[in-house]
């Protein structure tokens, strides 16, 4: 079945490290996203892709980084400027309907700094 | 800027009553409407979309959502609730440059026995 793959599903990291967070996709969908949700405040984007090589700050970029090397993947670097970093963090990729673009997520990854 | 207020952080209903959750948008042209659901410690799912046409939306685990531009809402219903319908809600509309969708703070569903 065609879907969204995040790894790992839980992770804990010290102070200080980075972090990266994987999202595959096998569907086949150029567009890719990463959000960070945060109990009581929604989704919040981070990042997002619409093209191979080419990717957009959303809401709250500083902290992160992304690379778009392969249309299936999207990982996210949480790097150690992030000062707020415990979060879940969902990946979610888009297909084209009607003149909108439908996203499908992954099941997430749940950071944990200690 | 388009954005989607949701005024109930949490609801609680008995297990066989009606549901209706609130979604307000604000948006320059007619809207894409969509809510999506998601399960403790899971991803979001797709309910049910608005693209164009009929007013009234019919979604995957029966629900429905009814699209009203003179009260520019989007309120999604389901006559009887069940058990498992116990999550997070989230409506959502698409962005300023419509690359990606803005979401609400989600409205909370606990279902009581």
């Amino acid at each position: 079945d065609g879907g969204i793959t995040q790894s790992p599903k839980y992770l804990f990291r010290k102070e200080g490290q980075n972090v990266t967070l994987s999202c595959e996709q096998n569907l086949n969908h150029d567009a890719m996203y990463w959000y960070r949700q945060d109990p009581g405040q929604g989704l919040r984007l981070i990042y997002y892709s619409q093209i191979v090589n080419d990717f957009q700050k959303g809401d709250i970029a500083e902290g992160y980084s992304v690379s778009r090397e392969k249309k299936e993947s999207f990982p996210l670097t949480v790097t150690s400027a992030q000062k707020n970093p415990t979060a879940f963090y969902l990946c979610a990729s888009s297909e084209r309907r009607d003149g909108a673009n439908v996203l499908t997520f992954g099941a997430g990854s749940r950071l944990t700094v200690l | 800027a388009q954005s989607v207020t949701q005024p109930d952080i949490h609801i609680t209903v008995s297990e066989g009553a009606s549901l209706e959750l609130r979604c307000n948008y604000s948006y320059g042209a007619t809207p894409y409407l969509f809510w999506y659901v998601q399960s403790p410690g899971q991803g979001l799912q797709l309910l049910l979309k608005y693209f164009s046409g009929d007013t009234l939306v019919q979604g995957i685990k029966g629900f429905e959502a009814e699209f009203k531009r003179s009260q520019s809402s989007f309120n999604l219903r389901k006559p009887s609730v069940h058990w498992s319908d116990a999550a997070e809600y989230f409506c959502a509309v698409p962005s300023c440059s419509a690359r990606q969708l803005t979401f609400g703070s989600g409205t909370q569903l606990t279902v009581l026995p």
